[in-house]
């Protein structure tokens, strides 16, 4: 079976370019989770979905990040602008349920220059 | 402070040496206590799941709990240069979701 599948696993965009990443999860798994990674960190919060709702996006910077899970299947995490200080790990990961472990993505690298 | 401290190392160790990783937190609602391992440009993939204190092994792998500490170690025995990764470790409540990540320990097993 397949894993969380992310793309792209690399970006380098200017800043105050617009970007998008992907996620498709592991199949069966109504929770999706949006996590940031910055260097020599663990992993941070920003969006989670139960199907297609955001239930919790607190953590999201919304002036600058939206994030959607059309069908409650797929999803897409979007930067406009992007700032050097975006540049991170972002990492997608799915659950079965609230309760359940979390599987993560290989995550997308972003490079903001 | 940080909700979850890790040990920051990095940690470079001779083939077959113990490794003992380390974590305290400050939330005394965490009951579910994780450690995930990242090796590089990967994702994090977990590694070991326990509950509340006490401890837990899985082949060469032991995660320990102290509640009353807020304290866990993750032990890796004769380890292997496969080992060589960044060791999260990663806690929740029981009606939360949200994962509370320490920064991650480097370790380098040397052949």
């Amino acid at each position: 079976e397949a894993g969380v599948v992310q793309s792209p696993r690399y970006k380098i965009i200017e800043k105050k370019q617009p970007v998008a990443f992907w996620c498709n999860p592991i199949s069966g798994h109504n929770t999706l989770y949006w996590y940031r990674q910055n260097l020599g960190q663990g992993p941070e919060l920003l969006i989670r979905y139960e199907n297609e709702e955001a239930v919790d996006d607190s953590q999201l910077p919304k002036d600058r990040f939206s994030a959607e899970r059309l069908k409650g299947v797929d999803s897409t995490l979007k930067i406009q602008p992007a700032e050097l200080g975006d540049s991170a790990v972002y990492l997608c990961a799915s659950s079965l349920g609230t309760g359940g472990q979390a599987f993560f993505g290989q995550g997308t690298r972003l490079t903001v220059v | 402070q940080k909700e979850v401290e890790q040990d920051p190392g990095p940690l470079s160790v001779p083939e077959g040496a113990i490794v003992s990783l380390n974590c305290t937190y400050s939330n005394s609602a965490f009951q579910y206590f994780m450690w995930y391992r990242q090796y590089s440009r990967k994702g994090p993939e977990l590694l070991m799941y326990t509950y509340s204190s006490g401890n837990k092994e899985d082949g060469r792998f032991t995660a320990q709990v102290d509640k009353s500490s807020k304290y866990i170690s993750l032990f890796i025995r004769d380890s292997q240069p496969s080992d060589s990764a960044t060791y999260l470790c990663a806690m929740k409540g029981s009606n939360d979701y949200k994962l509370s990540f320490g920064a991650g320990t480097t370790v380098t097993v040397r052949a």
